[in-house]
């Protein structure tokens, strides 16, 4: 069965702990991974797409990386603005085409 | 703000009733996913439209339903709701037409919060 699982489910870290999240899948084939980040109340903001093992992409304090079982969101150095629910998703064809979530990594920044 | 606009924002209802909830997908967008997030969980996939037709569809229940309309926006039709039903919605919108080697990131609403009592 195609499955997206995240870990932690919460992590609370201090200002400037720097810390990884975790994404594992089984998807027959990936065809890219992407990496979403949402607020409260808030619809997801896409952050990063990954298409290959190997690949790394970066944007301000998040460093996301893929390999052939997992990807990690790596945080340096974080903020209290850095707090945030972290989703991945990967795309699915199988009987259908369609893109699954995972349930998500609770980030918690104290300042 | 992502360009997607969803209403309405928040709708409370008693069970049995039918509700409508709308999406306008970012200019130039073709695909409409729909997605349901309850409480402390993750968002469900439920149905994906592609430039009025139907690509995909997920654990969609038979009491929903859902259409792209040709100006491309679309609803969700949620009927004889249920307690169970109170969720956050959201819609999001893609140039791409959705499976092998044509998905990509998504943009999504900022949501419908439906409230069923």
């Amino acid at each position: 069965e195609d499955q997206v699982t995240q870990s932690p489910e919460a992590l609370r870290l201090q200002e400037g702990e720097s810390s990884s999240l975790n994404c594992s899948y089984t998807v027959s084939g990936l065809r890219g991974l992407f990496w979403y980040r949402q607020d409260p109340g808030k619809g997801p903001e896409f952050l990063f797409t990954l298409y290959s093992a190997g690949e790394e992409k970066e944007k301000e304090r998040l460093k996301a990386t893929l390999t052939k079982k997992e990807s990690f969101l790596h945080i340096t150095a974080p903020k209290p603005e850095d707090s945030a629910t972290y989703l991945c998703a990967v795309p699915v064809y199988s009987s259908a085409s369609k893109i699954i979530f995972g349930s998500g990594t609770r980030l918690s920044i104290r300042p | 703000d992502s360009g997607v606009t969803q209403t309405p924002k928040h709708l409370i209802t008693a069970t049995g009733q039918r509700v409508t909830l709308r999406c306008s997908p970012r200019s130039g967008d073709l695909s409409v996913y729909w997605y349901q997030q309850s409480l402390d969980q993750g968002l469900q996939f439920l149905i994906q439209y592609y430039n009025g037709e139907e690509r995909a569809k997920g654990n969609i229940l038979e009491r929903f339903s859902a259409q792209q309309f040709p100006d491309l926006h679309s609803e969700l039709n949620l009927s004889s709701l249920e307690l169970g039903d109170s969720a956050l919605y959201f819609c999001a919108s893609s140039p791409l037409r959705g499976g092998d080697g044509d998905t990509g990131e998504l943009f999504f609403g900022e949501g419908s919060r439906l409230t069923v009592l």
